[in-house]
């Protein structure tokens, strides 16, 4: 039982677009939800992560958008740049993070010069 | 510079050999965690520690063992290897209770069994 789908698998956008990476989520439990960013080679990190009583955060060009009520959270990157090109995973926990993470499958995102 | 290091990064053994994947951190941290990632399939929680002595199987853990002697390594054991198991290999750890919920990865160790 996958409980956190992502979509899409790949995205390809030009320079200067914006990408956008969704993600869905069963359990109601969840309360800790993290974008993890992974370049080639390299473990993935954390790029931004928001919390329920919040339906935005924004860290630069990167922005998560949060639906309770849908349970759906979204990465949109803004101004998109081939430095961004990389595997994008949308993760859930409960417990504030402090529990186990559940990931997406992970969006290979390419930006084109 | 806080860090997860994994070694060997590369790595190809024939089916039944055992092997040991070293996993150390320098952050003090509680928990600890391995997770495989294959395409199509994203990160796949294999066993995950809370403290030293502390284990406890993720979503995939037939194959595998882990041990955690010491709060900084945390190894993962195979013990007999097979094809199936052909993957990329992150460990992971993070603090506990306020002290940060960032989980921070290694870079990851390519595993080939033939």
């Amino acid at each position: 039982q996958q409980q956190v789908k992502q979509s899409p698998q790949s995205l390809i956008v030009q320079k200067g677009g914006i990408s956008i990476i969704n993600c869905a989520y069963e359990n109601t439990a969840f309360d800790y939800f993290p974008w993890y960013q992974q370049f080639p080679g390299k473990g993935p990190a954390l790029l931004i992560a928001i919390r329920p009583d919040v339906s935005e955060k924004k860290e630069g060009r990167f922005t998560i958008s949060f639906n309770k009520s849908a349970k759906q959270f979204s990465l949109h990157i803004m101004d998109s740049q081939p430095g961004d090109s990389a595997t994008y995973f949308c993760a859930a926990s409960p417990g504030g993070g402090y529990s186990t993470l559940t990931f997406g499958k992970g969006t290979m995102l390419l930006v084109s010069p | 510079e806080a860090q997860v290091t994994q070694n060997p990064r590369y790595l190809i053994t024939v089916t039944g050999k055992k092997l040991t994947v070293t996993c150390s951190q320098n952050m003090n941290h509680e928990y600890m965690s391995w997770y495989r990632q294959d395409p199509g399939l994203g990160l796949r929680q294999i066993y995950y520690s809370m403290n030293v002595e502390v284990t406890d199987k993720g979503d995939v853990p037939e194959g595998y063992k882990v041990s955690r002697k010491e709060k900084r390594n945390f190894p993962l054991i195979l013990e007999s290897p097979s094809p199936n198991q052909t993957s990329l290999y992150f460990c992971a750890s993070r603090g506990v209770g306020g002290s940060g919920n960032t989980i921070y990865f290694g870079e990851g160790s390519w595993l080939t069994v033939v």
